[in-house]
């Protein structure tokens, strides 16, 4: 079956460096997103990664490794509105996204 | 603000009731989606709508009817409802679908309680 894992919650300081990990299986694949999601809003675009490799955008940086079905996302200088959930989702051979659960990520001053 | 706008927020109805749920894109997208999210959960995906057609519908009970009248505008109807039906449910638009272009711009979502 197709799957993805992420750890459900996660907590860091206020000016500190986080990273959250996500690992999926997925018949084919044609890339991974990550969204965020504060309590009550929308999810949006973070990020897009179809190739290997590391893509930085400002604070906020997305890898991929296709060989090892793994992406992480790192949150560098963070804010106290950082606070959210960030989800996890690839995208398969049928061009179906496959989400993981989220992770709720909790900034403390 | 994503271009993407759903009415009503907030929802409670009985299990006898009918409501529709409303969302409209000013994107420009070809695509529209209804999905469910519970707490904890991965985002399940009820219907696809690509060029006002459906083109997914993963099992999804007959209690919920989509219904999309033109490229901007997708509704949920709901009737006779249960309990485990409570969720929050998320409209989004990408600008295709089945294409590789799914980056999705959600609404704020309904949150929807059924007593």
């Amino acid at each position: 079956g197709q799957n993805i894992d992420q750890p459900t919650e996660m907590t860091a300081t206020e000016g500190a460096i986080v990273q959250i990990n996500c690992t999926y299986q997925t018949s084919g694949f044609n890339g991974l997103f990550w969204y965020q999601q504060h309590a009550g809003e929308a999810p949006t675009f973070l990020s897009y990664n179809v190739l290997d490799g590391l893509e930085e955008k400002g604070r906020f940086s997305s890898f991929l490794s296709r060989s090892k079905g793994y992406s992480y996302l790192l949150l560098k200088e963070l804010q106290m509105k950082d606070s959210a959930s960030y989800l996890c989702a690839a995208l398969d051979s049928n061009y179906q996204l496959i989400w993981g659960a989220g992770t709720k990520l909790i900034i403390k001053p | 603000e994503t271009g993407v706008t759903q009415t009503p927020r907030h929802l409670v109805m009985g299990m006898t009731n009918k409501k529709s749920l409303k969302c409209e894109q000013h994107l420009g997208h070809n695509a529209m989606y209804w999905y469910k999210q519970s707490a904890k959960k991965p985002l399940e995906l009820m219907f696809v709508y690509s060029l006002e057609e459906r083109v997914e519908n993963n099992s999804v009970p007959s209690r919920f009817s989509p219904e999309c009248p033109n490229s901007s505008h997708l509704f949920l109807h709901l009737h006779t409802l249960q309990p485990e039906d409570s969720a929050l449910y998320l409209c989004a638009s990408s600008q295709d679908w089945g294409t590789g272009n799914e980056k999705l711009f959600f609404g704020s979502g309904t949150q929807l309680s059924v007593l």
